[in-house]
């Protein structure tokens, strides 16, 4: 099992729908979690933490499910801005990174 | 600003030549990493220091060398023995430490290296 595991895609929604992306990590003893967004040829930028009781931020969610070992991603109102790719990253000594998900949004 | 400068933004290696990417950083931040990632593919690490002087290699680290002899720079050397170097070359810095053990890192905008 890959340490971080993330369904590549694509997403293709339009706007206004809610999209959800989850990742999968093989460490059970992994303390910190994070989002990240990457624009095309771009570096990846924070997106959000993930804590362990869940948190929010405007129109994005980010849960933790400890037992399951997986994190998730949840976008409200999809805007034609959001398309972009979103990396899961996981603490180790360094942040490991899953491969991605891509998401695209259409009018 | 604050912030993680990499340069070049381009780079272009011929046969059988080192080339060194530049990343420095004015965060104070005391651990610096090198990740490469190559298309549609994620970030892999390549090396990574937590504290100046000292450095660590990460899952790829064959045909690269670091330095880290200040806190503010972490050069990465593409060697003539790394033979597919032609990826996006991304170094990031993060606290440590304490209650700093739970920060993210922060990225500079990267190096694209070709082979000419």
């Amino acid at each position: 099992r890959k340490e971080v595991e993330q369904d590549p895609g694509p997403f293709n929604v339009p706007e206004g729908a809610t999209v959800a992306f989850n990742c999968t990590y093989s460490n059970s003893a992994s303390q910190s979690f994070f989002w990240y967004r990457q624009d095309c040829r771009k570096e990846p930028k924070l997106l959000m933490s993930v804590y362990s009781s869940g948190n929010e931020d405007g129109r994005f969610t980010a849960q933790l499910n400890r037992a399951s070992q997986y994190i998730s991603l949840l976008i409200r109102d999809s805007k034609l801005s959001d398309s972009a790719t979103y990396l899961c990253a996981v603490k180790g000594t360094a942040l490991i990174f899953g491969k991605g998900t891509t998401l695209s949004v259409s009018s | 600003d604050g912030g993680i400068t990499q340069s070049p933004k381009y780079l272009f290696r011929k046969e059988g030549q080192n080339v060194t990417l530049s990343c420095e950083q004015n965060l104070n931040h005391d651990a610096m990493y090198w990740y490469r990632q190559d298309p549609g593919q994620g970030l892999r690490l390549i090396y990574y220091s937590q504290i100046v002087n000292d450095f660590q290699k990460g899952d790829i680290a064959e045909g690269y060398s670091v330095s880290r002899e200040k806190k503010e720079s972490f050069p990465l050397t593409v060697t003539s023995a790394q033979k597919n170097p032609t990826a996006f070359y991304l170094c990031a810095s993060s606290v440590t430490g304490g209650d700093y053990s739970n920060q993210p890192q922060h990225f500079g905008d990267g190096t694209r290296l070709s082979i000419l």
